[in-house]
Formats: C-alpha cells, sequence, structure tokens
C-alpha cells in the first residue's frame, strides 16, 4: 500500500529557530506536494516537485528520489509560521491523486 | 487565489437526511477532487473527476455519489447521511492529473 509518513507530529520552536519538518513515501512517486493548513482551516499548496530544490521565501522544499524521502525547511521562523504542514505523494499511474500525510503542527512562540 | 467556491460553508442534518455539497470553480480546471479530513487521519480521497460526466472513485468513497455536469460543478451527495460521515469536506482542482491542486475553504459537515 501506498504510503506517506511524516515526522515529527507536533514541534515546538521559537521564534528565529530553523526548522526542518520530514517527509516518507514507498516506491514509486512521480512528485511530492506539501502543503500549509491555517489555524482556520484554510489549505494552500506550497510546492510541488519531483526533484532537486524549491525555495520561496523563508520556505525550502527538498527531496532525494534514491531515498524516498522529502523535507520542508523554515527558516528564520515567526510566529505566523504557525500551521500544520502536510506532504502528498502522487504516485504513478494514480491519474495525479494525493496520497497525504497526516500533517505535522507547528507552533513558532514568539 | 485559485476561484474556488465551497457550498455550504456549515451544515448540521440528521441520520438518514440527504445531503448534497457544491464545489464551483472559475478556473476553468479539468479535474476536480473531493476529499474529507478528519482527526487522526490525513485528508482522504472520496471521488475525483477528470471531466464533465468523467469520475471516479477514491479511497472512501462508500456512501457518497457525485455528480459533474458542467467544468465548473462538482456536487457530492450522501444519499442518506450517517454520523460517520461527520467531517470536513473540501473541494480541490487542478489543471491536470499529477498537477499543483487549489483547494476550497471546506465545508464542516455534523451529521446527529
Amino acid at each position: 500500500k501506498n504510503e506517506v509518513e511524516q515526522s515529527p507530529q507536533n514541534l515546538t520552536a521559537q521564534e528565529g529557530e530553523f526548522i526542518t519538518i520530514n517527509c516518507s513515501y514507498s516506491v514509486g512517486i512521480s512528485a511530492l506536494h506539501w502543503l500549509q493548513q491555517h489555524p482556520g482551516g484554510g489549505i494552500v499548496s506550497l510546492f510541488m516537485l519531483s526533484s532537486g530544490k524549491k525555495k520561496h521565501g523563508r520556505l525550502i522544499a527538498t527531496i532525494n528520489i534514491q531515498e524516498k524521502h522529502s523535507s520542508l525547511h523554515i527558516t528564520a521562523s515567526h510566529p505566523r509560521d504557525s500551521a500544520v504542514y502536510i506532504c502528498a505523494a502522487i504516485y504513478g499511474g494514480s491519474q495525479g491523486n494525493l496520497i497525504f500525510g497526516k500533517g505535522t503542527k507547528l507552533s513558532v512562540k514568539p | 487565489d485559485a476561484g474556488i467556491t465551497q457550498s455550504p460553508r456549515h451544515k448540521v442534518t440528521e441520520t438518514g437526511t440527504p445531503v448534497t455539497l457544491r464545489c464551483h470553480q472559475t478556473e476553468n480546471h479539468r479535474y476536480m477532487y473531493w476529499y474529507r479530513q478528519d482527526p487522526g487521519h490525513g485528508l482522504r480521497l472520496i471521488h475525483y473527476s477528470y471531466g464533465v460526466k468523467d469520475t471516479d472513485k477514491g479511497e472512501v468513497s462508500d456512501g457518497y455519489s457525485v455528480s459533474r455536469s458542467k467544468t465548473e460543478d462538482f456536487l457530492l451527495t450522501l444519499e442518506s447521511a450517517t454520523s460517520s460521515q461527520t467531517s470536513v469536506y473540501f473541494c480541490a482542482i487542478s489543471e491536470q492529473g499529477g498537477y499543483i491542486q487549489y483547494f476550497g475553504a471546506g465545508t464542516r459537515l455534523s451529521v446527529l
């Protein structure tokens, strides 16, 4: 069964800290999404990547296909980064359907 | 922001009643998806559509049906709602399968 595992489940950080959230998956993905779910419930797509690294502002996403692992990094974290971060894998031949991890709840304290 | 509107945003209903949730998009995207989100689970796919009148089942499709008669609208129907269908429902759209997905604001459904 195709699965997506995230760690940690919960993360508390002090403002300014460098944050890493991890995502591992089973074989055969064609791409991986990182999403952010705000405390109010809205979901925003942050990145989609199939290789290498992508950067947007203070957010960096990397993926290592051989190790079946992706990371989301947040530099200089801020309380407004507090949210649930979700990774989701697209498995080949699935019509592009996403398999979601359960999310990492991040709380950044001032 | 992608033009996705879910309605209603909140609904309380009784067991056994039919319920229809609507997802409307203004982006002319081909793919549309219905997910449910429950504590302890990731988002789970209920049904998806890859074109007008083209739909398929997802991971948790039992008890749900969908229809797509126009590109812009994707309806999710609970024929006879049960308490296990109490959840937050999200609609998403995508230009193509495997492309980035954009999510609606969600519908909170309570079945009493």
